[in-house]
């Protein structure tokens, strides 16, 4: 079945790394996404990983997945203000004929002076 | 190169009323999904278009449906209005063959 895991709160100071988590269910998952949602916004796209990856790097991202144990982190080097925001992870698995994303609950950042 | 667009951008309705959002694709994507966010949740599949065809559909009521125009664009209808269908309304839009869809800014419907 399909199911996505994220804690629900993360605060950092300015300047930190933030790590956020996420755990999946589908080991059938083709591409794993991370989005990030402002206030009163829609959901920007962040990264991604094909599932065959371990880690993918983009600039101040870095993605690293374990599919053995189906975890999914999300790394932000340098935290800044801007950064406070909620994080959603999503699977995608191809059904052949169409893909949905399955998002997890999101992981709430505050990133603090 | 013009992203996701939605309309409007928020709704007030009442229960049992209808209600009809729109959804323009970005530029050369053939494919569009809809979604709804509760409060404090994560977006919730509800269906997607392609090729003027529903292809898949998440688990909700027929009171939800939709229609994809011959230029891509998308509407999502929601018929008999409850509380409960309170939430922001995402529409995604991807090319046929991409796993990657990106989202509009989102439809804020309110049911009182």
């Amino acid at each position: 079945g399909e199911d996505v895991e994220q804690s629900l709160f993360l605060s950092v100071r300015e300047g930190d790394s933030s790590v956020i988590n996420c755990t999946y269910t589908d080991s059938s998952s083709t591409y794993l996404y991370w989005y990030k949602q402002e206030p009163g916004a829609g959901l920007q796209l962040l990264t991604y990983i094909f599932s065959n990856m371990d880690m993918k790097q983009d600039q101040r991202l870095t993605v690293l997945l374990n599919k053995k144990d189906k975890h999914l982190s999300l790394r932000i080097a340098d935290t800044q203000t801007g950064d406070s925001a909620i994080y959603f992870c999503a699977e995608t698995y191809d059904t052949g004929t169409a893909s949905k994303l399955t998002f997890g609950t999101g992981t709430r950042l505050q990133v603090t002076l | 190169d013009a992203g996701v667009t939605q309309s409007p951008t928020h709704l007030i309705k009442t229960r049992g009323q209808q209600v009809t959002l729109r959804c323009s694709p970005k530029s050369g994507h053939d494919t569009v999904s809809w979604y709804q966010q509760a409060l404090g949740q994560g977006p919730q599949f509800i269906f997607q278009y392609y090729e003027e065809e529903e292809r898949q559909r998440g688990n909700f009521p027929d009171r939800f449906s939709g229609h994809q125009f011959p230029n891509y664009s998308s509407e999502l209808n929601v018929n008999a209005l409850l509380l409960g269908d309170s939430a922001l309304y995402l529409c995604a839009s991807s090319l046929s063959g991409s796993d990657t869809q990106y989202f509009g800014p989102g439809t804020r419907l309110t049911v009182l």
